[in-house]
């Protein structure tokens, strides 16, 4: 079975300082993990996604993301926070199969000016 | 191209009431799903669906009753709310059930159970 941890449940940071998301994951196949992000009171949509390629993803809005192996990682970065990055973001993680996507209990974070 | 439509928006039930939400694609995805959102819980699942006439239970499906009977729309129904069912409902849906699939959200749909 599969899981997901997403180490803080809120971020602060100051606008054009860097950000960082941490998710550790659990799973017992080659894992596809996700990006999510959610703005108040809207839907979730794809940030980026790994799915056994390139272990450095990018995606939307300059985030990017590392899958590590050996440390059972994909921690969400972003170089320089804009107000516009605060929101709510999912770490998710799928297994083998249709088994369903698993979820984190999510990351707020919050971007000061 | 509207993607994943849900209605309604907003619904406050009374226990014991029974209501559907509605959740439309038309992207002609194979699979869809319905979460619940609740505060420091992340998204849970309650069904999902890999094909019209296939359903299947998820994480969270007591009190939830779903169909598929085509491939566009998938329904969930309250059959008698409880206000533990206060929550953010969303449906997604992708185009395929393999795992690398992106899902594609709807906006939601906010319940107050009384």
């Amino acid at each position: 079975a599969q899981s997901v941890t997403q180490l803080d449940s809120h971020v602060s940071v100051s606008e054009g300082t860097p950000v960082l998301l941490r998710c550790n994951y659990s799973s017992s196949y080659s894992p596809s993990l996700f990006w999510y992000v959610q703005h108040p009171n809207k839907g979730l949509q794809l940030l980026l996604k790994y799915t056994s390629a390139a272990t450095l993803v990018k995606g939307i809005n300059g985030f990017e993301a590392e899958f590590k192996k050996s440390e059972t990682s994909f921690h969400l970065t972003k170089p320089s926070a804009h107000m516009s990055d605060a929101a709510e973001y999912f770490c998710v993680v799928s297994g083998a199969g249709n088994t369903p996507l698993v979820f984190g209990k999510g990351t707020r974070l919050s971007v000061i000016a | 191209n509207a993607g994943v439509t849900q209605t309604p928006k907003f619904q406050v039930l009374k226990t014991g009431q029974s209501m559907t939400l509605q959740c439309a694609q038309d992207m002609n995805h194979e699979y869809m799903s319905w979460y619940r959102q609740d505060p420091g819980m992340g998204l849970r699942l309650i069904h999902y669906s890999v094909g019209a006439g296939i359903t299947d239970q998820g994480e969270v499906p007591n009190g939830y009753n779903v169909s598929r009977s085509t491939t566009e729309d998938f329904p969930l129904r309250l059959l008698s709310a409880a206000p533990s069912q206060t929550s953010v409902y969303f449906c997604a849906s992708s185009y395929g059930t393999g795992r690398k699939e992106t899902q594609y959200f709807g906006p939601g749909t906010r319940l107050l159970v009384l």
